[in-house]
């Protein structure tokens, strides 16, 4: 079993949609949890940052972290077509930094 | 304020080859880790450095690869002999606040015919 497991998609909305990504996770030694944006030919980019269970929320973006069921969330709202884009889960342990990740949701918005 | 560069963008070379990628990490950071993006899989730690010491080096694939940090700015991943497996999208990122977020370079694009 993969250690954290993401739908790799892909995934076609239209704009303005309400869109949700999801990964799950085996690990329970897992705390931080991130989100992270990757446009074709770039290097990904850190979208969202939380630490254990909760919500958190930064502008039309929402990540929720549910560890009890070990499953984290993205949500954004009123998606745009400059969200089309590759979404990474990532997450790590308390005392080590090294990132795992999920494979990746390639999402397009389109216009 | 500069990102995390590396360089070259992309490399094609046969089997068998030397290759040598270079990170240089944002001014300040201590922390560098290289990640690695094999074809049809998920991003993968290869190791971490802080300053100029390895700090895991366990996700390093085996001893063709050597990665190195001299002085503790820029890092060099060299892979020596290249094999057809070792194709992928090499990723450095590099990290100093407490909450230790990674920023991460736009990756060598390797590919080994």
């Amino acid at each position: 079993q993969k250690e954290v497991e993401q739908d790799p998609g892909p995934l076609s909305v239209p704009e303005g949609a309400i869109v949700s990504l999801n990964c799950t996770y085996s690990n329970s030694a897992f705390q931080y949890f991130m989100w992270y944006r990757q446009y074709s030919r770039k290097g990904p980019e850190l979208l969202m940052y939380t630490y254990s269970s909760g919500n958190k929320e930064d502008g039309r973006f929402t990540a929720q972290v549910d560890k009890s069921s070990k499953y984290i969330s993205l949500f954004i709202r009123d998606s745009q077509p400059s969200d089309s884009a590759t979404y990474l889960c990532a997450m790590r342990g308390g005392s080590n930094y090294k990132l795992t990740f999920g494979k990746g949701t390639l999402l397009t918005v389109n216009p | 304020e500069a990102g995390v560069t590396q360089f070259p963008s992309h490399s094609v070379i046969e089997k068998g080859q030397t290759v040598t990628l270079r990170c240089d990490p944002i001014s300040g950071h201590d922390n560098l880790y290289w990640y690695r993006r094999v074809m049809g899989k998920e991003i993968k730690f290869l190791l971490h450095f802080v300053k100029e010491s390895k700090q895991d080096e366990s996700g390093m694939p085996n001893n063709r690869f050597l990665a190195e940090r001299t002085g503790g700015t820029y890092s060099t991943l060299k892979v020596q002999p290249a094999e057809l497996e070792d194709s992928g999208v090499y990723f450095c990122a590099s990290s100093q606040d407490v909450e230790n977020i990674q920023y991460f370079g736009a990756g060598t694009r390797l590919s080994v015919l």
